[in-house]
């Protein structure tokens, strides 16, 4: 069965330097997501993702956050210069199509630790 | 959205039924309800959704409420792969982007 899948599992950095967050969404979908879930905290959208543009962004997604889908098969989130509060699980996701029945579909996540 | 609100937690026995409500008051009549779930230390995945009539699926079934403000996810035999945070999500037909807003969900806790 086609699934998400994210690398690495878990990244450790020190605050202030860049990370890169990959994920490889299911083949033939053209919608993609991040989200972010803080310790013991709700699930909460960061940006989507649509041929090859966002159409949409939360607050949380700020000048320090980039997406790009760089080959056609891979999907990044980059954070310039990471801050504490950044640490949390970063969950990508992907969808087939446009459409309200249309599921998403999540990668396993990357622990982000900042410290 | 519309805003929904769940049990913060709930508890069942394997082998059992477990009903896992959901209240949406505010729901409009192009919203349809899904349901995600998340298992520890995993990403959120798909369960099941509907618009009005009950929906079956293999992992569960949903039984919504004539007036659509309350639906319920249905387990019809918990084990223990099942205890997860369940959350109730509203999405509206309109626009493209589907973006999933999450609540805090129904942590389900499954006893041996």
């Amino acid at each position: 069965e086609p699934e998400v899948t994210q690398t690495p599992s878990h990244q450790v950095t020190q605050m202030g330097q860049e990370v890169i967050l990959r994920c490889v969404p299911i083949s033939n979908h053209l919608y993609f997501y991040w989200y972010r879930q803080i310790l013991g905290q709700k699930v909460e959208f960061l940006v989507s993702f649509y041929n090859n543009e966002i159409s949409e962004k939360s607050e949380i997604f700020d000048d320090q956050f980039s997406v790009e889908r760089p080959d056609g098969s891979n999907f990044t989130l980059k954070i310039r210069s990471t801050k504490l509060e950044d640490s949390a699980m970063y969950f990508c996701a992907s969808r087939l199509t446009s459409g309200v029945l249309n599921e998403q579909f999540f990668g396993p996540g990357t622990r982000l630790t900042v410290l | 959205d519309a805003k929904t609100t769940q049990p913060n937690s709930m508890e069942s026995n394997e082998e059992e039924p477990v009903h896992l409500p959901c209240n949406h008051s505010t729901i409009s009549g192009t919203d349809y309800i899904h349901w995600y779930r998340q298992l520890p230390s995993q990403g959120p995945e798909y369960v099941i959704h509907g618009l009005t009539s009950n929906v079956n699926n293999r992992m569960a079934s949903l039984a919504i409420a004539e007036d659509r403000k309350s639906s319920t996810l249905i387990l019809h035999r918990a084990t223990l792969r099942d205890a997860a945070v369940y959350y109730c999500i509203l999405k509206g037909s309109g626009g493209s982007n589907y973006k999933l807003t999450f609540g805090k969900g129904t942590l389900l806790t499954v006893n041996p």
